[in-house]
């Protein structure tokens, strides 16, 4: 079974750049799977960043993409977003997930979740 | 971007009792809906997948229907764990989009 390891700094300053990695277990990077970000502000709901797949193409949330950057590093089996920029506004729980497929498409495997805080 | 809208945002009910919570849909998604219940502090996890299909080791409380635009989540005979936030999710197109919350508390 399929899991998720995150890691990265949870303390950020207005302007820097924020920099998560996910570590897929068992040699899952390259199957078939999407691999996702997703964040959850304090108090609210889940929204989607991106994803990234084991070929490298990536799919952006046109509402962060001029900050965004998720890549895939298959030889350490992991992947890692990067939001440059950041503000308050980017304080929340990050997730990175693994989105199936298939015929159909759903997150089914999901990290633990980053707690990012954001002071000026 | 396709939103979608839950209802009710929270409900109060008690153990035992059989919830049903609403998702809809701005443009049709065909059956590429999902549920994820999420407990606090923790992260979401998948229920439910092509609107009506049990993630394997959900119990089959859970249940899906729906296609289009108008899908439902029901849960029989709620358990003390189902108390919970649950969101729709639409696998449809990217960027992938969820519902606002659904927040079940104890009555």
């Amino acid at each position: 079974q399929v899991q998720l390891q995150q890691s990265g700094p949870g303390l950020l300053k207005s302007s820097e750049t924020l920099s998560l990695t996910c570590t897929v277990s068992g040699n899952a990077i390259s199957s078939g799977y999407y691999w996702a970000w997703i964040r959850q502000p304090p108090g609210k709901g889940l929204e989607w960043i991106g994803s990234v797949y084991h070929s490298g193409h990536t799919y952006y949330n046109p509402s962060l993409k001029s900050r965004v950057s998720i890549s895939v590093d298959k030889s350490k089996s992991q992947f890692s977003l990067k939001l440059s920029s950041v503000t308050a506004a980017d304080t929340a729980v990050y997730y990175c997930a693994g989105e199936a497929t298939a015929a159909y498409y759903y997150m089914d495997v999901w990290g633990k979740g980053t707690t990012v805080t954001v002071s000026s | 971007d396709i939103q979608m809208t839950q209802s009710p945002s929270s409900l109060s009910a008690s153990v035992g009792d059989r919830v049903t919570i609403s998702c809809r849909a701005s443009q049709t998604i065909s059956y590429y809906l999902n549920w994820y219940r999420q407990k606090p502090g923790k992260a979401p996890e998948l229920l439910i997948y092509a609107a009506s299909t049990l993630q394997s080791g959900v119990p089959s409380r859970f249940s899906g229907s729906g296609s289009g635009t108008e899908f439902t989540l029901t849960i029989t005979s709620l358990q003390p764990e189902d108390f919970a936030t649950y969101y729709c999710q639409q696998g449809y197109i990217t960027p992938r989009t969820f519902g606002q919350g659904t927040r079940v508390e104890l009555k």
